[in-house]
């Protein structure tokens, strides 16, 4: 069964504003991982942030993660058209574990 | 990303037919996965192997089997598809010790009529 659960599950903003997307889990985790999906094509890991951390940016994007919660929140400030995708939530329940459970993914559909 | 290539892109097949998709990678990794995805639906892990010597069966590994040639080459073979078998199959790698973050194949769309 899924892990994470990501909301919403699709999303349609303007170019040039901010998109939040947000996953929740159920089992106490390691690390939450994001990735991008373009139509048709492989995942792209994005950002990783561990259980004992609360926020992480990278670029454009900022993550944060709540663990009393269970929840993570990905943000993409002033989004552009490439930005449009698929983006899912990961979780891994322990260090250096091989195994993630990935949430459904939510549907981003930036308009120029 | 080109490290990870998979063979074919599509495919379409017949039910009951033995189908092998084919995973290589030149990142030098020595963890290796098979996913499916459905539509609307998050990645299923089916196998993963740890190296050469090491398989697993993941969350969905009924009707599929697996064989890691090289520490390079991972393959998947469906014995006899089936219609719900029609998915989008990607293979990952990852690191030994960075096992956490994966590295995607583009995927094989196929389509068992």
């Amino acid at each position: 069964s899924q892990q994470g659960e990501e909301d919403p599950q699709a999303l349609s903003i303007q170019e040039g504003e901010n998109a939040t997307m947000n996953c929740s889990y159920k089992t106490s985790i390691n690390n939450l991982q994001w990735y991008r999906q373009n139509s048709g094509r492989g995942l792209v890991h994005l950002i990783l942030i561990r259980s004992n951390e609360r926020e992480k940016h990278s670029g454009r994007l900022r993550v944060t993660l709540d663990t009393s919660k269970k929840s993570s929140s990905l943000l993409i400030t002033a989004s552009r058209a490439a930005d449009t995708a698929s983006y899912f939530c990961a979780t891994g329940q322990r260090a250096g574990s091989y195994q993630l459970t990935f949430g459904k993914g939510t549907k981003l559909s930036v308009i120029p | 990303d080109a490290d990870v290539t998979q063979t074919p892109r599509n495919r379409i097949t017949k039910t009951g037919k033995r189908i092998m998709l084919e995973c290589s990678q030149t990142k030098g990794h020595d963890r290796m996965y098979w996913y499916r995805q459905d539509p609307g639906l998050g990645l299923r892990l089916i196998y993963y192997s740890f190296d050469v010597k090491d398989i697993n069966k993941g969350e969905i590994s009924d009707g599929y089997s697996v064989s890691r040639q090289a520490q390079a080459k991972f393959s998947l073979s469906l014995e006899s598809a089936i219609p719900n078998q029609t998915a989008l199959y990607f293979c990952a790698t990852s690191e030994i010790d960075r096992a956490d973050t994966q590295y995607f194949g583009p995927g094989t769309r196929l389509t068992v009529l």
